[in-house]
């Protein structure tokens, strides 16, 4: 089965600071890999996703991620945080294998600060 | 347009009622999902439907009961609510059962069991 570790819960930010959101996974076979954002109130919200290729991944409102096998992680990043970017980001693991459902880590609250 | 609509958006009830939340997609999707996001926002899947068929039944309780009339609903009817139950549930959808499919959620239903 896989699984996932975002290793910090809540990680505060000065605006227009970078911004690393951390990911490890754990899984026996390869691997999709995705970051989800949730704001406030709100449904989540697909920001990009690995499946295979290149290692570096770029999504939506200048994120983007890293898959490195050899440290099962996939890390998301943005080099200048907005206000607008404070959020719940969740990183989520499914397997290329039949219909393996998405199985999500406990969440990130970035907390962007003015 | 909403892409994936749910109703209602807040649900009160006492222990023991039944309730049913309803869901809608207009995206032409063919795969539909139940999500159940606790109190520290752990987002786990219960169920999903590929054309009106069940593909993932996580272990939810039997009083959890999907239905899902055409491609475009998926309904959760919930018997003898428990104060466990309260959570904010989410319906995702996809345009197919494969898990590299981005999936679109709609805005969450908060049911609070008193």
């Amino acid at each position: 089965a896989q699984s996932v570790t975002q290793l910090d819960s809540q990680v505060p930010v000065f605006e227009e600071a970078p911004v690393e959101l951390r990911c490890n996974y754990s899984s026996s076979v390869s691997v999709y890999l995705f970051w989800y954002v949730q704001y406030p109130n709100q449904g989540l919200q697909l920001l990009l996703k690995y499946l295979s290729g290149s290692t570096l991944v770029k999504g939506i409102n200048g994120f983007e991620a890293e898959f490195n096998k050899s440290q099962t992680s996939f890390h998301l990043r943005k080099p200048s945080v907005h206000i607008s970017d404070t959020a719940e980001y969740f990183c989520a693991v499914s397997t290329p294998s039949g219909n393996t459902p998405l199985v999500f880590g406990k969440g990130t609250r970035l907390s962007v600060i003015a | 347009d909403t892409a994936v609509s749910q109703t209602p958006k807040y649900l009160v009830t006492q222990m023991g009622n039944d309730k049913s939340i309803k869901c809608e997609q207009n995206l032409g999707h063919d795969t539909m999902y139940w999500y159940k996001q606790d109190s520290k926002k752990f987002l786990k899947i219960m169920f999903s439907y590929n054309n009106k068929e069940l593909i993932i039944n996580e272990t939810v309780p039997n009083r959890f009961s999907p239905k899902s009339p055409d491609k475009a609903h998926l309904n959760l009817h919930i018997n003898s609510l428990e104060l466990g139950d309260s959570a904010v549930y989410f319906c995702a959808s996809s345009q197919g059962a494969l898990s590299f499919y981005e999936q679109y959620f709609g805005p969450g239903t908060r049911l609070t069991v008193t």
